[in-house]
């Protein structure tokens, strides 16, 4: 089942911040984020384990809440090069070789 | 190092024909993946394998069929293509469980088919 992602869109001045979610109505192992230029392939950015960590490089950042079955990534001052769409993917207990993503957020970062 | 290539890179078939798609990484990855993407969708499992001569089921494998015989090589397989399956496929592979911390995906370029 995929996890669910907000907002589905948002178009941003450079230099604002945004927030993406995703949530699963399943229990969690994993978080993985991802994200996908237009016509490119996607490309990692970060894996967040249960445990409730948080992670971070540059100006972006994310979180797991394991007990909430969430996790949000965190873009700070965006930048132009931040425009794309982000995926969630998610690892369910009992089911750790499958990487499940969701619908995804597309992110427009204008000058 | 060329990472995950997939091939081919855009395909046109008609209604019923039978086509292969192959992914070939040379990471040494155990795990491989095979998503399917169409607009509002995002990325869909199709199959799986956790390892050569392995296989698993993903979240819509009907119409596909995989094949894993040599670690390097992951096959997908549409024996009868009909135009629901008309999509941009992608590959991906990681060196070990995505359920670790170490277990990020390395993704192809896509193989884009249009099915008439």
């Amino acid at each position: 089942q995929q996890p669910v992602q907000s907002p589905q869109a948002v178009i941003l001045r450079e230099g604002e911040d945004a927030v993406i979610n995703c949530s699963s109505s399943k229990a969690l192992y994993s978080v993985h984020w991802y994200r996908q230029k237009h016509g490119e392939a996607p490309v990692f950015l970060m894996i967040l384990l249960k445990g409730g960590e948080q992670k971070g490089h540059d100006k972006i950042s994310a979180s797991f809440n394991e007990k909430k079955q969430q996790s949000s990534l965190y873009l700070t001052a965006s930048q132009l090069s931040y425009s794309g769409t982000y995926f969630c993917g998610t690892v369910t207990q009992g089911g750790s070789e499958k990487l499940v993503f969701g619908k995804g957020m597309k992110l427009t970062v204008n000058p | 190092n060329a990472g995950v290539t997939q091939t081919p890179k855009f395909r046109v078939l008609k209604t019923g024909q039978s086509m292969t798609l192959l992914c070939a990484q040379d990471m040494n990855h155990e795990y491989m993946y095979w998503y399917r993407q169409d607009p509002g969708m995002g990325l869909r499992l199709i199959h799986y394998s956790v390892g050569e001569g392995t296989t698993a089921k993903g979240e819509v494998p009907d119409g596909y069929n995989v094949s894993r015989l040599k670690k390097q090589n992951f096959l997908l397989g549409l024996e009868s293509a009909a135009p629901s399956q008309t999509s941009v496929y992608f590959c991906a592979s990681s060196y070990v469980s995505p359920g670790l911390n170490t277990g990020e995906l390395f993704f192809g370029e896509g193989s884009r088919l249009t099915v008439l």
